[in-house]
């Protein structure tokens, strides 16, 4: 089985520039999640999606950040403009589904890592 | 309010020798607990979890991790640690009826030959 896809794997802009990201989760799971992970942090829910549809989006600073995934299967998050501390790793994980429960695990992908100079 | 805390940044060890990495909690109720691994370029992998029942709980490679509810702990072990076992590990909880994860700040583990 695939795990979760994204690109770039690296990527350095300078402040002010837009930026997007990509992500393909594993095929079947209907349940979407994006993390910003700081350099000596611990991962931070952006956004989750269910389908294509948004359930969850109170930590995505909406001023600057957006994310779509349009037919619930790909998505996007993009950075316009960017800013210095958004320096960090983009995780993205997919679960088979929403909602709690101990069956619902998380897979993740290896990430982006972002430099904003 | 919900937090983790792995107070460890930063643990050293030796190749063969024993590793034990903390993890504590402050949450309404027991949580889901969860121990991920982080290789250089990596996502994050699970290594075990905790839901209910055996309060030691068997991992892979070789990690095993026991809950302490008294003591709203969570720590992580492996009796024998292997130079591929440098990375940064993550200690995660979440509510049960709930999607979110909460991590902890992570301890990296450098294994010296």
């Amino acid at each position: 089985e695939a795990g979760v896809a994204q690109s770039p794997r690296y990527k350095i802009i300078e402040k002010r520039q837009s930026v997007a990201f990509w992500c393909n989760p594993i095929s079947g799971h209907a349940t979407l999640y994006w993390y910003q992970q700081i350099l000596g942090q611990g991962p931070k829910l952006l956004i989750q999606f269910q389908n294509n549809g948004v359930v969850d989006d109170s930590q995505l600073p909406k001023d600057r950040f957006s994310a779509e995934r349009l037919k619930g299967v790909d998505s996007t998050l993009k950075i316009q403009p960017a800013k210095l501390e958004d320096s960090a790793v983009y995780l993205c994980a997919s679960s088979s589904r929403s909602g709690g429960g101990a069956d619902n695990e998380q897979f993740f992908g290896p990430g982006t890592r972002l430099t904003v100079l | 309010a919900q937090s983790v805390t792995q107070p460890d940044i930063h643990i050293t060890v030796s190749e063969g020798a024993s590793l034990e990495l903390r993890c504590n909690y402050s949450y309404g109720a027991t949580p889901y607990l969860f121990w991920y691994v982080q290789s250089p370029g990596q996502g994050l992998q699970l290594l075990l979890k905790y839901f209910s029942g055996d309060t030691l709980v068997q991992g892979i490679k070789g990690f095993e991790a026991e809950f302490k509810r008294s003591q709203s702990s969570f720590n992580l072990r492996k009796p024998s640690v292997h130079w591929s076992d440098a990375a940064e590990y993550f200690c995660a909880v979440r509510h049960p009826n709930d999607y979110k994860l909460s991590f902890g700040a992570g301890t990296t583990v450098t294994v010296r030959a």
